[in-house]
């Protein structure tokens, strides 16, 4: 029972442009929404994160979008640098139960 | 702080052997988890602990798997008799009652031959 989904298992974004990670999950009691970077033989690194009671948290040029009603939740990368290449994963989080329950994740790879 | 600790960063065995992974959490965090990385299913927890104590290991797969945390400050994963399905990269991570983030360390790569 997969709680937490991201469908686009690569993306590929020139570099300048927006990046746009999207992530679908399913149990509506999560009270948070986190998302990870990872680079390779690194392990994952806290990016930015958002309360289920607000719809858009911004830090720099990173920005997450949170659509309650439709499960939904996007991280926006602008403008994109070649830095940002590296799987990002999307994870969820209910206060108290304090387990990250994670998405697949999204391999981004930014071109020059 | 030196952040979360694992070690070894690889380990290589047979088939039938014991494998041991160990995690040195961050000092005053509150809960540790064990995470598997596999390209099919991403991040899956395996087990987490609360002040030592485990909470849900509902995420180990087998009875080939365990885990202990004796202190605040050490756990460590063991797979025995490790199988070559069990490759992949297992992450520890720690993180404060109060917090919402998790801080992940470094990674050991399994590979089971």
């Amino acid at each position: 029972d997969q709680q937490v989904k991201q469908n686009s298992p690569s993306l590929s974004v020139q570099e300048g442009r927006i990046s746009i990670l999207n992530c679908d999950y399913t149990n509506s009691m999560f009270d948070y929404f986190l998302w990870y970077k990872k680079y390779p033989a690194e392990g994952p690194t806290f990016l930015i994160s958002i309360s289920s009671i607000k719809d858009k948290n911004e830090d720099g040029r990173f920005t997450v979008f949170l659509n309650k009603s439709a499960k939904h939740l996007s991280l926006h990368i602008v403008p994109s640098q070649p830095g940002d290449s590296a799987v990002y994963f999307c994870a969820a989080l209910r206060m108290g139960a304090q387990k990250l329950v994670f998405g697949q994740g999204t391999r981004l790879t930014i071109n020059p | 702080d030196a952040g979360v600790i694992q070690s070894p960063r690889h380990e290589v065995t047979e088939m039938g052997q014991e494998v041991t992974l160990r995690c040195k959490p961050i000092s005053g965090h509150d809960y540790l988890f064990w995470y598997r990385q596999t390209m099919m299913r991403g991040l899956e927890l395996l087990i987490y602990f609360n002040n030592n104590v485990p909470i849900d290991d509902s995420g180990m797969p087998e009875d080939r798997f365990s885990a202990k945390m004796p202190n605040a400050s050490f756990s460590t994963l063991k797979i025995q008799p490790s199988e070559p399905r069990d490759s992949a990269v297992y992450f520890c991570a720690s993180s404060l009652a109060s917090g919402v983030e998790a801080f992940f360390g470094q990674g050991t790569r399994l590979t089971v031959v």
